[in-house]
């Protein structure tokens, strides 16, 4: 079991459904990810949040929006998603942003009918 | 040309060999290597970090990081059927922010 915790772990929504992915760690870490990873490809990064403040977004569509509540919380509010965007999102943390080692959780698979 | 190259496979050994997983990179700035495992459906998994050029070694994994070739290396002894997984490598830089730049992963297979 991953110390990063996702859910759920499978999604299948349409095109027009408001859904959100959820994420929590208790490794008291700073810095919390979200990447996206297709079939066969290395994880891509979205989102990079550090002391709950978003610090990079990758050029990510509006129709992803992250939210960070607090330090252990990270949100991936989805809506008017497309069947491309159909992939395993995936949570990643570490101490802080920098030089420091990432922990993933196991992911959300989406998929968009 | 991608700033990290890593053969996708299938590498396929028999259990008990020992396993090398490479990769190579073009960008010298890179200070912090490291490798993941991912097992099908499921998220990567930390199993190396190492900075700067040396060797270091946890259990039957051992880490390889030569700066002069641009050439990272894992090695797997006395492989089992549950090393079977996607083999990611990743590194950073910090003049870009330490963000993971990966490799495309390797397959590995351990057959009985």
């Amino acid at each position: 079991d991953t110390e990063v915790t996702q859910t759920p772990k499978h999604l299948v929504m349409g095109m027009t459904n408001k859904k959100s992915l959820k994420c929590e760690q208790h490794m008291g870490h700073r810095a919390m990810y979200w990447y996206k990873q297709k079939a066969k490809k290395p994880p891509e990064l979205m989102f990079v949040y550090s002391y709950e403040k978003l610090s990079i977004n990758e050029s990510v569509p509006s129709r992803f929006s992250p939210e960070c509540p607090n330090s252990s919380l990270l949100n991936l509010h989805l809506h008017a998603l497309q069947p491309e965007d159909s992939a395993l999102y995936l949570c990643a943390s570490s101490q802080k942003t920098g030089a420091e080692a990432q922990h993933f959780g196991d992911g959300t698979r989406l998929s968009i009918l | 040309q991608k700033e990290v190259e890593q053969d996708p496979g299938p590498l396929s050994v028999p259990e008990g060999a020992i396993v090398s997983l490479n990769c190579t990179y073009s960008n010298s700035a890179f200070q912090y290597f490291m490798w993941y495992r991912q097992y099908s459906r499921k998220g990567p998994e930390l199993l190396m970090y190492t900075y700067s050029s040396g060797n270091k070694e946890d259990g039957r994994f051992t880490a390889q990081v030569d700066k002069s070739s641009k050439y990272i290396s894992l090695f797997i002894r006395d492989s089992q059927p549950s090393d079977s997984a996607t083999y990611l490598c990743a590194m950073s830089a910090m003049d870009s922010n330490y963000q993971l730049i990966w490799g495309a992963g390797t397959k590995l297979i351990i057959k009985p």
